[in-house]
């Protein structure tokens, strides 16, 4: 797992409270990730960072908002959690090596939004 | 949208037998991964594969490219129950490489 851990694993929450998921990673990698995954869609990136304090959007941002003060954790923030935003949560981290962007995935986090 | 499309999107094959799951895309890129899904699990990373490479191996593995076609396949010789799984290829665009896109799967399931 590549030294990533993400927390909670399962949440519960109500529609229109904020939500703050937590990603950890160990081993001082550069690049950061979140990504959603809902059947039908695959994962779609949310949002990554690069770097401490440099973040940027991807795919699906709309309704989340990212941190970075550590390397080794990356926040993601539901402002005002939907029922549109439950979901599977997955972080990752990548190591470039060369051409190469492997990425490795936490275990994920299950949000529930009632 | 998601650039990777795969095909088809459940496989289900008698252990021993090679498993072929393709996936097509839309633009230029940089590299081709495959990752594999156990239920309820993480992806886990397969193999990667260049722009500029047609073929590729690792164990059981074999990944083909052809970006003339924008297209790849994995294929999986002979088959055990343990790759019963989901499998995912991801495209990573030229600009931006660590921006990976993700394809919607194929389900793989190997009887025994």
């Amino acid at each position: 797992d590549a030294g990533i851990t993400q927390s909670p694993r399962h949440k519960v929450t109500e529609t229109g409270t904020p939500v703050t998921l937590r990603c950890h990673q160990t081993e001082n990698h550069r690049y950061m990730y979140w990504y959603r995954q809902d059947p039908g869609h695959g994962l779609r990136l949310i949002h990554y960072s690069y770097g401490v304090k440099d973040t940027d959007k991807g795919e699906v941002s709309d309704g989340y908002s990212v941190s970075r003060s550590k390397t080794e954790d990356f926040l993601l923030t539901l402002e005002s959690a939907t029922s549109s935003q439950t979901s599977v949560y997955f972080c990752a981290i990548s190591e470039k090596t060369s051409y190469q962007e492997t990425q490795y995935f936490g275990p994920g986090t299950r949000l529930l939004v009632l | 949208s998601q650039q990777g499309e795969e095909d088809p999107q459940a496989l289900s094959i008698q252990e021993g037998e090679n498993a072929t799951m393709n996936c097509s895309y839309k633009t230029s890129i940089n590299n081709l991964q495959w990752y594999r899904q156990n239920s309820g699990r993480g992806l886990v990373h397969l193999i990667l594969i260049r722009s500029n490479e047609r073929e590729k191996h690792s164990g059981r593995l074999r990944v083909t490219l052809d970006t003339s076609k924008k297209s790849s396949s994995l294929l999986i010789t002979a088959s055990r129950a343990a790759d019963t799984a989901s499998y995912f290829c991801a495209t990573a665009p030229i600009q931006g490489a660590q921006k990976l896109v993700f394809g919607q799967g194929t389900r793989l399931t190997i009887n025994p």
